[in-house]
């Protein structure tokens, strides 16, 4: 069973940005925060991942709390491309093969 | 980098046939490949885990005599859907775990684009 909650869909104007937020609260410690996306009929795509720290990529940023229990996607300046099945995964390292989960994501619609 | 293709992207074949579709990892070396179906408005379900030059690893739930797979270099791996059925009709997708120092040192998953299968 996937280990993460998410709002099941949101609404962003483009251009604007949209935060795309994750509930994680059973993550241990050595579990990092995955984020991809699915556009309709195509494969997931990588956007970010972290563990502690907050993360910035050339697509989204990441805001993981301190206690690590939830944490923020954000995509500065979404555009119409951006509209897309958002899923937020937490997964364990360093042990051999890891199984992504997915969950149900988050449908981030982005309008003009 | 990390680049997944896949071939067919769509397929449409008679019920009783078997369709086979590749994943390729283009541009990196993977030692482990994943399969994974996704049915209409649902979300992706793994099948199965794919190591190079071994059995593949098959959840519970998904016949192994059915759904074959062949992972015979570190480039490619094969899904072969032995005697289809319309419900086997779905968006089939591999991924392929990524190399270590382009995604970080970390085990992240690089997705194919998806093939569709369509079983009349």
């Amino acid at each position: 069973d996937a280990k993460t909650t998410q709002p099941t869909s949101m609404d962003c104007a483009e251009g604007r940005a949209a935060n795309l937020p994750c509930n994680h609260s059973t993550i241990s410690g050595n579990e990092y925060v995955y984020w991809y996306r699915q556009i309709h009929s195509q494969g997931p795509q990588y956007i970010i991942h972290g563990l502690k720290n907050n993360e910035t990529n050339e697509m989204a940023s990441l805001i993981i709390t301190e206690d690590r229990k939830s944490s923020t996607l954000i995509l500065p300046h979404a555009t119409l491309r951006d509209t897309a099945v958002y899923y937020c995964i937490v997964l364990l390292m360093n042990t051999g093969f890891q199984k992504l989960v997915f969950g149900t994501g988050t449908r981030l619609l982005v309008s003009p | 980098g990390a680049v997944v293709s896949q071939h067919p992207s769509w397929v449409i074949c008679k019920s009783g046939t078997s369709v086979k579709i590749e994943c390729r990892s283009l541009d990196f070396q993977a030692t482990t490949m994943f399969w994974y179906r996704q049915f209409p408005k649902q979300s992706l379900m793994l099948m199965a885990t794919s190591n190079e030059g071994s059995k593949a690893t098959y959840e519970q739930g998904v016949e192994k005599d059915k759904f074959l797979i062949n992972h015979a270099s570190l480039t490619l791996s094969t899904l072969t859907v032995t005697s289809a059925h319309p419900e086997d009709s779905s968006f089939y997708i591999c991924s392929a775990r990524g190399p270590f120092k382009l995604a970080g040192w970390t085990d992240t998953q690089y997705f194919g684009p998806g093939t569709r299968l369509t079983v009349l």
